[in-house]
């Protein structure tokens, strides 16, 4: 089944202590990226990634790395989380190129990280 | 860079009724407008979109609209069902990258 998988689902923290939520798809995909959704303000990009090894900021990229060392996996770090990054994030990818499906971003369930 | 305005915030029509979402967007380069629903405790989920190269699509009881000239397009959903209710975004790209969506319409759907 083609899916977008992220890990955690849920997670509870504390201020400083790094954490990484995985994301992995199987549709071979260029495009990934993260967003962070709270209410009344939709969902906002943090970062992208046209490809492997190429990443760009978001509109709010603050707080936040990522990595694209393969196609598939698209890991975003929280090296010093803040309660102001309580949110639900989500991870979603999608194929650029021409043809039956392009441009359709597929999203994963989501993460829901709350910071103490 | 592009911005996308969603109006309203919420909406709330009785069950048969139609609903309708508008959406505005700023950058005249974005050529690709999906919607999205999201359902509680899930991920959005596309339920249609639209390239620039057409005015109007629709599926079953979801048909969307873009005017390019006005930088517009709306969903519009007839014969509402309790199962309608639920969170919808909308989102302006540009070939299928950079994707920039509306703050959401929460529509519930009165039995």
């Amino acid at each position: 089944e083609a899916q977008v998988t992220q890990n955690p689902r849920y997670l509870i923290t504390v201020t400083g202590k790094k954490l990484t939520v995985t994301c992995s798809q199987n549709m071979n995909h260029e495009y990934m990226s993260w967003y962070r959704q709270d209410p009344g303000l939709g969902l906002r990009q943090i970062y992208y990634s046209m490809n492997v090894e190429v990443t760009d900021k978001g509109d709010v990229p603050e707080g936040y790395k990522v990595s694209r060392k393969e196609k598939r996996n698209f890991p975003l770090i929280l090296e010093s989380p803040s309660p102001n990054q309580t949110s639900l994030y989500f991870c979603a990818s999608s194929s650029p190129k021409g043809g039956s499906g392009a441009n359709v971003l597929t999203f994963g369930a989501g993460s829901r990280l709350t910071v103490l | 860079g592009e911005n996308v305005e969603q109006h309203p915030s919420t909406l709330s029509v009785q069950e048969g009724d139609s609903a309708v979402i508008k959406c505005t967007y700023s950058d005249s380069a974005s050529n690709y407008f999906p919607w999205y629903k999201q359902e509680l405790g899930k991920g959005p989920q596309l339920i249609i979109d639209i390239r620039s190269n057409v005015g109007e699509k629709k599926d079953q009881r979801i048909a969307v609209t873009l005017n390019k000239t006005a930088k517009h397009f709306s969903l519009h959903i007839t014969e509402t069902q309790p199962e309608d209710s639920a969170v919808y975004f909308c989102a302006a790209s540009i070939y299928g990258q950079n994707f920039v969506f509306g703050p959401g319409t929460r529509l519930s759907v009165l039995p």
